[in-house]
């Protein structure tokens, strides 16, 4: 089945404990990218990748990392998580770069930071 | 100045009727693509439509069409038929290909309830 697999889809962290959240896509697309969701503010986009080894700023990118070593891999590294980065999710991808196909979403990650 | 306006945060429609979300967008791409998405109280995003900046025709999916006036960059979903299961919040959102590399860009959304 193609998916979009984010882990893990709940975490409670406290301030300052490195977390990552792991995305990984079974339908070789190029392009993949993060959002957070917040009530009111809608999806604003993290970082996106256009593919292996190319990553780029988004909207909000502020306190968070991301790798592309591998096509199928996109995860989001939080170095020193803050309580406002407790927010919604979303790892997303789309088959091509360059392109104005849509995004397919995994089913999201609820972070609280505490 | 914001990328996707949806100035509508609820909505309420009657069964079986037919309903107007708002979504109004900003961009000096040539190339750009339009999409609404659903995300029912589970939470997962769903695709429902897509408008291309060179399409001619507003698009449709069955109960769902996008009407499309790009000298007034305006790109708004209607719902026709509104069933019970419709109640969700609905995200416009823009993907600019030419000048910003790719970026998505998403509305606040709106708020949509079906009554029976």
């Amino acid at each position: 089945e193609a998916q979009v697999t984010q882990n893990p889809r709940y975490l409670i962290t406290v301030t300052g404990k490195k977390l990552t959240v792991t995305c990984s896509q079974n339908m070789n697309h190029e392009y993949m990218s993060w959002y957070r969701q917040d009530p009111g503010l809608g999806l604003r986009q993290i970082y996106y990748s256009m593919n292996v080894e190319v990553t780029d700023k988004g909207d909000v990118p502020e306190g968070y990392k991301v790798s592309r070593k591998e096509k199928r891999n996109f995860p989001l590294i939080l170095e020193s998580p803050s309580p406002n980065q407790t927010s919604l999710y979303f790892c997303a991808s789309s088959p091509r770069a360059q392109n104005t196909g849509e995004l397919f979403f995994g089913e999201g990650s609820r972070l609280t930071v505490l | 100045a914001q990328k996707i306006t949806q100035t509508q945060p609820g909505m309420f429609v009657q069964e079986k009727e037919a309903v107007t979300l708002d979504c109004t967008y900003d961009t000096s791409d040539p190339s750009y693509g339009l999409f609404w998405y659903k995300q029912p109280s589970s939470g997962e995003m769903i695709f429902l439509i897509y408008q291309g900046s060179y399409d001619q025709q507003n698009a449709t999916e069955g109960r769902y069409s996008l009407n499309f006036q790009k000298a007034r960059k305006s790109a708004n979903l209607v719902i026709s038929a509104s069933q019970l299961g419709d109640s969700a919040m609905y995200f416009c959102a823009m993907r600019e290909t030419f000048n910003t590399g790719n970026q998505f860009y998403f509305g606040t959304g709106t708020s949509l309830t079906v009554i029976p």
